[in-house]
């Protein structure tokens, strides 16, 4: 069982809320992932960190941020949450053992969130 | 860029038969791997199989394996003797290049029928 926890699991809360949900890994990974998953689960990447104090924009826009101050956790922030939020995030995190070496990504169980 | 292309949204197989899960994708980098996550209606997402690139052999898991054909930039998955647990979302995934992004394609949702 992976070592990756995502807090919380549900979400509902109103517009206009900031939230930040929690993705923690005891794994020792560099590198950390966030995902936005539509009610169709297609899987879009809206953040990604390959270490402390680096994260970059993933392929869709997202008005959320996120930090990296240490290695263990990569919290996401929407500072005003709209209806147009909603949506399952999931967090993952892998190593990069370097020289063709991978390892593969472990995911979280996802938050649930739903801004009303 | 990277992108990954699943083109079959949903398919459905019989208990104990075979089914394969199509998967193409496109990268400019030479060193890259290859997976394919599944996703059980209890939404947590795990590693079925993975391939790295620069190996020619076809990865094999248990009743998973994955026909990898680099020329082509195909990644098929192979289910054998399929159970009504393998009920799930199945992603095709690459990753490569000094970033490591995860790229997912859209995903095949597969029924195994009794």
């Amino acid at each position: 069982e992976a070592d990756i926890y995502q807090t919380p699991r549900y979400l509902v809360i109103g517009t206009g809320k900031k939230i930040t949900l929690e993705c923690s890994q005891t794994m020792g990974h560099d590198k950390m992932y966030w995902y936005q998953q539509d009610p169709g689960m297609e899987l879009h990447l809206i953040h990604y960190s390959y270490g402390v104090n680096s994260t970059e924009k993933g392929d869709l826009s997202s008005e959320s941020t996120v930090s990296r101050i240490r290695t263990e956790h990569f919290p996401l922030t929407l500072e005003s949450a709209r209806p147009s939020h909603t949506s399952q995030y999931l967090c993952a995190s892998s190593e990069y053992i370097g020289d063709r070496k991978s390892t593969e990504a472990f995911f979280g169980q996802g938050t649930r969130l739903t801004v009303v | 860029a990277q992108t990954v292309t699943q083109s079959q949204p949903e398919m459905s197989v019989q208990e104990a038969e075979t089914v394969t899960l199509s998967c193409t994708y496109d990268t400019s980098e030479n060193n890259y791997y290859l997976f394919w996550y599944k996703q059980p209606p209890s939404r947590q997402m795990i590693l079925v199989i993975r391939q790295e690139a620069y190996k020619q052999q076809n990865a094999t898991e248990n009743r998973f394996s994955v026909n990898f054909q680099k020329a082509a930039k195909s990644f098929s998955l192979k289910i054998s003797d399929s159970q009504l647990g393998d009920t799930a979302m199945y992603f095709c995934a690459a990753r490569g290049g000094a970033t490591n992004k995860l790229i997912f394609g859209t995903g095949t949702l597969l029924a195994v029928q009794p």
